[in-house]
């Protein structure tokens, strides 16, 4: 069965970089969209951006174009987000997901697996 | 960019109906996926394409779209299925989109 698997809680200064890593197992990684989504405290959910590991070309939300770099590296089957110029705002859980195709009109995508979050925070 | 709006939250009695709106201009033309996500955890897919079910979710669980309005039904309630609830689409500028969450509480 598919896993996703996310690295461990972080605590950043503002204006630092954060790298998170998501684990794939139990399905095919490269074909899959792997996409990013945070959610700050007692918020809803927030799309970050995506990647298709066997075309490696990231798709991202304008909100955090410039700021944002999503890779995948098909030989350990991980996707990594990577957020800089940390602020207070940036304070959440971050989510990684598996895209699965859905039904005509496409393009239509769900997020069929999840991986457990990463909190976040970032303090002075 | 496409918007889906929910209500805060919806409250009803065990072993009742409960019904989750998710509104959207013309939103029956989409595809509409819905994740229960209780606290402290992550999302879970509880239907996608409108009405299907992913294994293991039970037929209690059920979904429907048309028109401007999407909606999530849950009948015979139980204390367990306390969460938040959150549809989602993918919009035509080649993104997800998903709605602000309705919170479920069982009286």
């Amino acid at each position: 069965q598919v896993q996703l698997v996310q690295s461990g809680a972080e605590v950043k200064k503002p204006g630092s970089s954060v790298k998170v890593s998501c684990k794939a197992s139990g399905g095919t990684f490269n074909s899959y969209t792997i996409t990013w989504v945070r959610q700050a405290p007692g918020q809803g959910l927030e799309w970050m951006g995506g990647i298709v590991p066997i075309f490696g070309m990231p798709n991202y939300a304008q909100k955090f174009q410039g700021r944002v770099t999503i890779t995948a590296d098909e030989s350990t089957s991980t996707a990594y987000m990577e957020l800089t110029s940390l602020t207070s705002e940036d304070t959440a859980v971050y989510y990684c997901a598996r895209g699965a195709v859905g039904q005509n009109p496409l393009p239509n995508l769900y997020f069929d697996y999840w991986g457990q979050g990463t909190l976040v925070t970032v303090s002075s | 960019s496409y918007v889906l709006t929910q209500s805060p939250s919806v409250s009803v009695a065990p072993g009742q109906t409960a019904r989750i709106p998710c509104g959207g201009d013309n939103i029956g033309s989409k595809s509409v996926h819905w994740y229960q996500q209780k606290p402290g955890q992550a999302p879970v897919l509880v239907v996608y394409d409108d009405g299907d079910r992913p294994s293991g979710i039970p037929e209690r669980i059920s979904g429907s779209n048309s028109g401007n309005t999407a909606t999530l039904t849950i009948s015979g309630v139980e204390a367990g299925d306390e969460a938040d609830y959150y549809c989602q689409v993918w919009d035509t500028s080649d993104h997800p989109v998903f709605g602000g969450g309705t919170n479920l509480t069982v009286l």
